[in-house]
């Protein structure tokens, strides 16, 4: 069974950084590429980043260029975003998702407030 | 970047109707279209992927047709389980983008 497993969410304040994790399972994680996808509270879907399958070509939503930076270690079957300089209208659940049409994880949420 | 117009932006029905939401891309993107279902505190499901392939497990009440720029999602017969936000998806290109969202109804 394919599986996707956020974590790190949390409360941070505006300016403050924090790093998620999505641990994956049930899938040869190293032969897929992979996205961040979120949505703020209320809001529709947004998508945040994307990276191939060998890290080799990297894609970032304009909102999130130059703050956010993804990641994986195909070793571990992990993704990772870590996301600096944040901003109050980064707030929202966070999902990790399989390729351009598989699977995604239950999502970690992300509240940026002082 | 691509524009997904999505409508309507909400719709309510009665459970056994047939129920139509479009998508309509700002430039050619092929078939490579998602369509999702999105339930409050759930993550989201593609049901549809390729613009018109049912996803595994996917109830066949559900279904997608387009190409290029016009897409439609059909629920054949709506049933209760149905209600939540959908959500057609493009990836013809970067950024990947969504169309706006019909919540979905019982009236």
């Amino acid at each position: 069974e394919v599986q996707l497993v956020e974590s790190g969410g949390g409360l941070v304040k505006p300016g403050g950084s924090l790093r998620l994790s999505c641990e994956v399972s049930g899938f040869t994680f190293s032969s897929y590429s992979m996205n961040w996808v979120r949505q703020a509270p209320g809001k529709g879907l947004e998508w945040v980043a994307y990276i191939i399958s060998s890290s080799s070509y990297i894609y970032y939503a304009d909102s999130v260029k130059g703050r956010f930076t993804i990641s994986r270690d195909n070793a571990k079957n992990s993704l990772y975003l870590q996301m600096n300089s944040l901003r109050v209208e980064d707030t929202g659940v966070y999902y990790c998702s399989k390729g351009s049409t598989g699977t995604w994880g239950q999502g970690t949420l992300v509240t940026v407030s002082s | 970047d691509i524009q997904m117009t999505q409508s309507p932006s909400s719709l309510s029905a009665s459970v056994g109707d047939r129920v139509t939401i479009t998508c309509q891309a700002s430039q050619d993107i092929d078939n490579f279209l998602n369509w999702y279902q999105k339930k409050p505190g759930k993550a989201p499901e593609v049901l549809i992927y390729d613009a018109s392939t049912l996803e595994t497990g996917v109830p066949s009440r559900f279904s997608g047709s387009g190409s290029g720029t016009d897409f439609t999602f059909t629920i054949s017969s709506l049933q209760p389980e149905d209600i939540a936000t959908y959500y057609c998806q493009q990836y013809d290109s970067f950024p990947r983008t969504f169309g706006q969202g019909t919540k979905v109804e019982i009236k």
